[in-house]
């Protein structure tokens, strides 16, 4: 799977949008990126996925550059239970490895009231 | 709906002492099933996988093993516990095609 790059941590305002960058410039043509979060003291939480097209639902927007080499997660209205360390991972959608699953050290976000 | 229990939530254990830890998944059919262990204020690293019944994957060497005695029932073991097994195991499931992984809310397993 290819390497991710996140920064350690950000701060965000309650009720501002929080924008979560990720750099993935290996990524190759049939992986995806996805994004997860935890909350302390809790298993990860899956958030969105995206290939190559802007996604949205219910919990966050996912932006990706045209090149693919980067992406922005966006929490439009970020709140003091948004506080958490975000992960994001690039793996093809099909399990055609079920392993190599890696997980960096993620961005701590704290979002402040 | 799809749900995974893990359990215990927390559990102390002497150096030496055995493990068995356990995940359980309901509400899928022949899913990929996952072991991971975090260090505090790290990542998650990958320990096992597995695609089927009895079929386990390993990804780092060390002092544990994993089982699949069922479709939807994934053991994590230890004939004796080092301290650095001490951290936060977690377990996931996918579909057996596609991910994303779902993930139970943890072991926390402390050595003394």
């Amino acid at each position: 799977d290819a390497k991710t790059t996140q920064p350690p941590s950000m701060d965000c305002a309650e009720g501002r949008a929080a924008n979560l960058p990720c750099n993935h410039s290996t990524i190759s043509g049939n992986e995806y990126v996805y994004w997860y979060r935890q909350i302390h003291s809790q298993g990860p939480q899956y958030i969105i996925h995206g290939l190559k097209n802007n996604e949205t639902n219910e919990m966050a927007s996912l932006i990706i550059t045209e090149d693919r080499k980067s992406s922005t997660l966006i929490l439009p209205h970020a709140t003091l239970r948004d506080t958490a360390v975000y992960y994001c991972i690039v793996r093809p959608r099909f399990n055609t490895n079920a392993g190599k699953s890696t997980f960096g050290d993620g961005t701590t976000l704290t979002v402040k009231p | 709906s799809q749900t995974i229990h893990q359990w215990p939530a927390t559990l102390v254990q002497p150096v030496g002492s055995p493990l068995s830890l356990e995940c359980t998944v309901e509400g899928t059919s022949n899913p990929n099933l996952y072991w991971y262990r975090q260090a505090a204020g790290r990542g998650l690293q990958l320990l096992f996988y597995s695609v089927g019944i009895g079929q386990i994957s390993s990804e780092v060497p060390q002092n544990l093993s994993a089982s699949r005695p069922q479709d939807r029932q994934f053991i994590l073991s230890s004939k004796k516990l080092l301290l650095s097994d001490s951290g936060f195991y977690l377990c996931a499931w996918s579909g057996p095609v596609v991910q994303p992984q779902h993930f139970g809310d943890g072991t926390r397993l402390s050595i003394l």
